[in-house]
């Protein structure tokens, strides 16, 4: 089946530090990748994606590579800000699914400290 | 901005009541989901709709039902309201490009 892994937060980092947040899935084919950030009281939002290996999503000095080899989509940031304070989920949709459903991770939250 | 709105944004109801939620969007998307978001379970799929009077049951359905009479609103039912219902409810829209997903702010319930 289609499943999503995070990593268990919460993480709480220094400004300015490095951030990893460790994603792995469980799929059938070729799914599409997903990272959506979640701001306290809000919906979540689109914060980036890959549609095929080796792809490299970024945004907002965030990034992920789409690993097959690995089934993988780790996110990056070279140096938080307390903005980037959120929780983060990872998701996956399924090749070629009618309705489109997609599978979410549990989320994790980070806290980034002045 | 997917143009997305959900109402109400919260709402506190007794246990064996009904309730409907409501999504609303602007820009004539075909696909539309609800989701509830629950600590340390993530967002679940309640149902979805591909299309006006076409829906389908998600990973979570039961006590709920959905009606879409128009492309641009999809309305979320709880027949007869439960404690366990008590949630955050996110109606989402699939975007054009990759499939993507767009949420609306969300409606916190609650149900006492």
């Amino acid at each position: 089946g289609n499943s999503v892994t995070q990593m268990e937060g919460p993480v709480t980092l220094s400004e300015e530090a490095f951030l990893t947040i460790n994603c792995t899935y469980t799929a059938t084919g070729y799914p599409s990748l997903f990272w959506y950030v979640q701001y306290p009281g809000e919906g979540l939002q689109l914060l980036l994606k890959a549609t095929k290996a080796d792809d490299k999503g970024s945004n907002k000095g965030f990034e992920a590579t789409y690993r097959k080899e690995t089934t993988s989509f780790h996110l990056e940031k070279g140096s938080v800000q307390v903005s980037d304070s959120a929780v983060y989920f990872c998701a996956l949709s399924p090749p070629s699914i009618s309705g489109n459903q997609f599978y979410f991770g549990t989320g994790t939250s980070l806290t980034v400290i002045p | 901005d997917a143009g997305i709105t959900q109402s109400p944004r919260h709402k506190v109801t007794e246990t064996g009541t009904p309730v409907t939620l409501r999504c609303h969007q602007t820009e004539n998307h075909r696909y539309m989901y609800w989701y509830r978001q629950d600590p340390g379970h993530g967002l679940r799929l309640i149902h979805y709709s591909y299309g006006v009077k076409d829906t389908d049951k998600g990973e979570v359905s039961d006590g709920y039902s959905v009606s879409r009479s128009k492309t641009e609103d999809f309305l979320l039912t709880l027949e007869s309201a439960t404690s366990s219902q008590t949630s955050v409810y996110f109606c989402a829209i699939r975007g054009r490009a990759d499939y993507e997903q767009y949420f609306g702010p969300g409606t916190r319930l609650t149900v006492t």
